[in-house]
């Protein structure tokens, strides 16, 4: 049972290019979380699923973009790069009570 | 909309010794659930503690155990026999319910890093 695990865990990108973050969860859980990290702050919420098939915007989501196709993949795409972007993002998920979070990954932006 | 606040950005406690961390907090829901999360230099969010609003009683694990004040919207950590391994950023997180389902979608506080000297 390997929980929560995101890929990959590190990451440079120039401005400007596109890359997916894979989220993976084998609990069976319903919904799923992309948060966002920076320096001496709390996790911000960038997108939400409560469901296969469905997606919704949280407090961040300019400049990403989620699908969730199968009900244990959340993926979270970004576009065009940009340096705001560099982060630590965090995927989560739950039944509706508590959240179980993936490792991570760092995204640096150049 | 809900807020978090952690007044303390550090703290810090002698090994053994007890410490307390501060959350306060705003919503207009009377049914929630609080949360305590850990996350240590590996940055991997680990649950410390739950405390669900309607219980009256304080939630306890092992060393770790809240002072959930529900009137006054406080909701602070005690850690007793404070260990070398506890140190870390603890988050308190909130679910962001504005009405209506919050789908398990947390707000979080700022964070307090707490150091513990041996």
């Amino acid at each position: 049972n390997a929980g929560v695990t995101q890929t990959p865990k590190f990451r440079v990108l120039k401005t400007g290019q596109s890359m997916t973050l894979l989220c993976a969860q084998d609990m069976n859980h319903e919904y799923m979380y992309w948060y966002r990290q920076d320096p001496g702050m709390g996790l911000r919420l960038i997108h939400y699923s409560v469901g296969e098939g469905t997606t919704a915007k949280g407090e961040v989501p300019d400049g990403y973009n989620v699908s969730r196709l199968k009900k244990q993949n959340f993926l979270l795409g970004l576009e065009s790069a940009a340096p705001s972007q560099t982060s630590v993002y965090f995927c989560a998920s739950s039944l509706g009570g508590t959240q179980y979070f993936g490792p991570g990954t760092r995204l640096l932006v150049l | 909309a809900q807020t978090v606040t952690q007044s303390q950005p550090e703290m810090s406690v002698q090994e053994a010794e007890t410490v307390t961390l501060s959350c306060t907090y705003d919503t207009s829901e009377s049914d929630y659930y609080l949360f305590w999360y850990k996350q240590p230099p590996s940055r991997q969010m680990i649950l410390v503690i739950r405390q669900e609003a309607y219980k009256q009683q304080n939630a306890t694990e092992n060393r770790f155990s809240v002072n959930f004040q529900k009137a006054a919207k406080s909701f602070s950590l005690k850690i007793s026999d404070s260990q070398l391994g506890d140190a870390a950023m603890y988050f308190c997180a909130l679910p962001a319910n504005a009405g209506g389902t919050s789908y398990g979608k947390l707000t979080f506080g700022q964070g307090t890093i707490l150091t513990v000297h041996p």
